[in-house]
């Protein structure tokens, strides 16, 4: 099983629509989550910390679910401009930077 | 947008040359990555460093080495590039190593003949 895993997509949705993803991890003992996008040849621009209690940013929502392992983000009224790769990120409790886990993204396409 | 610079953008070599790819940081913080991503395979880490000459190696560190000299630069060399080294380079930086997000740079597109 990987480490971290997220469906690949693509998510083909029409504007407006509201859309969910989720990224499962394996090691229990991680320590901290995010939300990235990255456009077609960019880099990855963070998105969103996710917080234990879950955190909301406009029409972005990041929620955390530590007994079943895997963490979420909602996008509502989805825009043209929403089109991107997702990636999660799971940080582990090592002290080593090997234990940041990116999952391979979930790709997002919004059509008009 | 945390001031990360990467140089070059863009670079095309050839087989058995060596080549040093900069990443260049003005928010002072103490840990710098550098990751490749592949079709396929997703962000991967190459090294990383926790402090001026300290530096660790990630999960394809073969073929390249890094150096930190100053808080505010990390090299990456390929010794000797192979075409299988053809990738997308991107440098990164967090202030600490939990609960802190990575920033990165624009990325370095590298291309191996």
């Amino acid at each position: 099983r990987k480490e971290v895993e997220q469906d690949p997509g693509p998510f083909n949705v029409p504007e407006g629509a509201t859309v969910a993803f989720n990224c499962t991890y394996s090691n229990s003992a991680s320590q901290s989550f995010f939300w990235y996008r990255q456009d077609c040849r960019k880099e990855p621009k963070l998105l969103m910390s996710v917080y234990s209690s879950g955190n909301e940013d406009g029409r972005f929502t990041a929620q955390l679910n530590r007994a079943s392992q895997y963490i979420s983000l909602l996008i509502r009224d989805s825009k043209l401009s929403d089109s991107a790769t997702y990636l999660c990120v799971v940080n582990g409790e090592d002290s080593s930077a090997s234990k940041i886990i990116f999952g391979s993204g979930t790709r997002l396409s919004i059509r008009p | 947008d945390a001031g990360i610079t990467q140089s070059p953008r863009h670079k095309v070599t050839e087989t058995g040359t060596p080549v040093t790819l900069r990443c260049h940081q003005t928010e002072n913080h103490r840990y710098m990555y550098w990751y490749r991503q592949d079709p396929g395979h997703g962000l991967r880490l190459i090294h990383y460093s926790y402090g001026v000459k300290d530096t660790d190696k990630g999960e394809v560190s073969d073929g390249y080495s890094v150096s930190r000299s100053k808080t505010e630069d990390f090299l990456l060399t390929l010794e000797s590039a192979t075409s299988s080294q053809t990738s997308v380079y991107f440098c990164a930086i967090s202030a600490e190593r939990y609960n802190s997000p990575l920033h990165f740079g624009n990325g370095t597109r590298l291309t191996v003949t």
